[in-house]
């Protein structure tokens, strides 16, 4: 079955330093999609990055990064010289796919509470 | 502007009292679905649709209905809440999913409160 786990439930970090958050997924699908979400306090879900498995070169947009591994099965996410309003959580999620094909099924990890202190 | 809206956008209600909640998208996406987040569970499916009187069960359809009638309308009918539904709903649309899984956009969410 696909799962997807971010072990770390909270992490706080203090302005301007780098943080990591953490995603492994487990998938028996050669083909599949990983996404990064965002939900700030305001609630709502703000889509960061879909990445397909074939495509494992690292991705770079502004201050946030991501890191595919597919030896490892993790997807990770770094925010360089972090922000107050970086202040949320994120999520990670796994496409699900059936019978050989995706679908828009998301599952979804259960998020990490990034806090960023002025 | 290309949006999934929602409404209500919270909600407290009593058990056994039937709501339904409505989600709506303009961007003429066949695939529409609705998810409950829930603390230390993440987003979990509820329902899902594929197109115009296709719908099926997610991971977590118990106590909830929907229906698609209307190619932009997704409704969650739930006929008796319960307070184990007190959660925070969000519905979600997409193109159909052809080779990949297109992007899916959310809703502004539905916080529902059930006593």
């Amino acid at each position: 079955a696909q799962k997807v786990t971010q072990a770390q439930t909270e992490i706080s970090v203090v302005e301007k330093e780098d943080v990591t958050l953490d995603c492994v997924y487990e998938t028996r699908d050669t083909t599949y999609y990983l996404f990064w979400y965002k939900q700030p306090p305001s609630g709502e879900l703000v889509f960061l990055i879909r990445r397909n498995s074939f495509d494992e070169q690292n991705e770079i947009s502004g201050r946030y990064s991501w890191n595919f591994q597919k030896s490892t099965s993790s997807f990770n996410f770094t925010i360089t010289a972090s922000q107050v309003v970086d202040s949320a959580v994120y999520f990670c999620a796994l496409s699900e796919a059936k019978n050989g094909g995706a679908t828009n099924k998301l599952i979804f990890g259960t998020g990490t509470l990034l806090a960023v202190q002025p | 502007e290309a949006q999934v809206t929602q409404n209500p956008r919270y909600l407290i209600t009593v058990t056994g009292k039937k709501l339904t909640v409505t989600c709506s998208q303009n961007m003429n996406h066949e695939y529409m679905s609705w998810y409950r987040q829930d603390p230390g569970l993440g987003l979990r499916q509820i329902y899902y649709s594929m197109n115009v009187e296709v719908t099926d069960k997610g991971d977590v359809p118990e106590g909830y209905k929907v229906s698609r009638k209307e190619k932009r309308n997704f409704p969650l009918i739930l006929e008796s809440p319960s307070p184990n539904q007190t959660s925070l709903y969000f519905c979600a649309s997409s193109f159909f999913p052809g080779p990949d899984p297109y992007e899916q956009y959310f809703g502004p969410g539905t916080r529902l409160t059930v006593t």
